[in-house]
């Protein structure tokens, strides 16, 4: 079965400073998503940016962009300019065949200022 | 994007009582919804899958008879805890999938006293 592991169980950042929160995921599949979602206290569920395994540039969006290393199966989520807005728990997934996601475990992170 | 419109934002009950919850997709059709439950500062654990038309798939471990789910349509899905008790209390989250993303519903708190 698919696993993802985000091994920071809590973050901290400056605002306005560079964060970067890991992940690995094991799989024996060639073609999957990858992605981060984003949960503020609200608990809404925010994509904040996907990648697809079979393309090979890494997926920005704004101040987020990712690290996609497919071999050694890693999916990094870097936040440039850190804001007070972006503190939130963050969760990897990975979507296995039948559209179902598995999620790791999740990075609080906490913006300070 | 695709909205998903998930009811009751909150809601508190007493022990024994059933409790149900909804799920709609409210600009396309989901033949699948998914059912979450998050504790506080963890993961979103997958209880299991809807279909439209057909029984819903469980997850090991997740009790049938307790968490019963019903997809009636191809826009509204279903959550119903029954008899429930105070160990029931959380965080529940639905989800549907679309092309190749998932959309969330904003989650339902419920707490049973």
């Amino acid at each position: 079965a698919q696993t993802v592991t985000q091994s920071q169980p809590e973050m901290s950042v400056q605002e306005a400073e560079t964060v970067t929160l890991s992940c690995t995921y094991d799989t024996s599949e060639n073609n999957y998503y990858l992605f981060w979602y984003k949960q503020p206290p609200s608990r809404q569920m925010i994509l904040v940016i996907r990648q697809e395994a079979y393309k090979q540039q890494n997926a920005t969006e704004n101040r987020f962009s990712v690290n996609f290393q497919k071999a050694a199966k890693s999916f990094s989520l870097k936040i440039s300019d850190s804001q007070l807005g972006d503190t939130a728990m963050y969760f990897c997934a990975f979507k296995e065949y039948g559209n179902k996601l598995v999620f790791g475990a999740g990075t609080i992170l906490r913006v300070k200022s | 994007g695709a909205v998903v419109s998930q009811h009751p934002s909150w809601v508190i009950c007493k022990s024994g009582t059933s409790v149900k919850i909804e799920c709609r997709s409210l600009d396309f059709q989901a033949t699948t919804m998914f059912w979450y439950r998050q504790f506080p500062k963890q993961s979103l654990m997958l209880m299991a899958t809807s279909n439209e038309g057909s029984k819903a798939t469980y997850e090991q471990g997740v009790e049938k008879d307790k968490f019963l789910i019903n997809h009636a349509s191809l826009t509204l899905s279903t959550l119903t805890v029954t008899s429930a008790h105070p160990e029931d209390s959380s965080f529940y989250i639905c989800s549907a999938p679309m092309n190749t993303e998932a959309f969330f519903g904003q989650g339902t708190r419920l707490t049973v006293v």
